[in-house]
């Protein structure tokens, strides 16, 4: 059974980066489909943020694009997110998923001082 | 950018009645990339359909995915208790969009 785990700070400061790992068990991310983030702040729908291949390669949603980094371990089987200079907008629940369509149960993540 | 584009934004239905969710593209679609999740509070999303009309494992029979190219419509023939939720449509692969939801409540 696949299964994707979120892990991180829940509270990150303003103008400082946000740092999210996502470990996969039931699955070697080697085999292929994309991984990524996705977001939801309170009370408003979803967003992709961005995507990796298993070779490395990356998508990201041209409005964060400037702002985010999505890395791969395929060693850790694992993969991770970097949000940079972030504010109280990027306060959200924080999803990572296979190919969109099997999800980790998210971490709430808050920017504030 | 593919824009996805939800009606209604609420549907207020009772149970036991027929639910037909749309999801409009601003450009087509493939099938094989388009799904339905259903969110409930505090939840993550639920795949419900992908490919626009295979159901995820363990989804009940009563949830149906149709359409195509730009045209997409997720029907629940009899809904329960628990279908009472938000449900999202997206296309995936490699970079995702998603439509902004329709709430589906008790009337």
């Amino acid at each position: 059974q696949v299964q994707l785990q979120e892990s991180g700070p829940g509270l990150v400061k303003p103008s400082e980066t946000l740092s999210l790992t996502c470990a996969v068990s039931g699955y070697s991310i080697s085999n292929g489909y994309y991984w990524g983030w996705i977001r939801q702040p309170p009370g408003k729908g979803l967003e992709w943020i961005g995507s990796i291949y298993h070779s490395g390669s990356t998508y990201y949603n041209p409005s964060l694009k400037s702002r985010v980094t999505i890395s791969v371990d395929t060693s850790k089987n694992q993969f991770s997110l970097k949000l940079s200079s972030v504010t109280a907008a990027d306060t959200a629940v924080y999803y990572c998923a296979r190919q969109g369509l099997m999800w980790g149960q998210g971490t709430l993540v808050t920017v504030s001082s | 950018e593919i824009v996805l584009t939800q009606s209604p934004g609420t549907l207020s239905l009772s149970p036991g009645e027929r639910a037909t969710l749309s999801c409009r593209a601003s450009q087509s679609v493939s099938s094989s990339y388009l799904a339905w999740c259903q969110q409930k509070p505090g939840q993550a999303p639920r795949l419900l359909i992908y490919g626009a009309s295979t159901r995820a494992t363990g989804i009940p029979d009563r949830f149906s995915g149709s359409g195509s190219g730009t045209d997409f419509t997720l029907t629940i023939s009899r809904l329960e208790p628990e279908d009472f939720a938000v449900y999202y449509c997206q296309q995936y692969g490699s970079s995702l969009t998603f439509g902004q939801g329709t709430r589906l409540e008790i009337k």
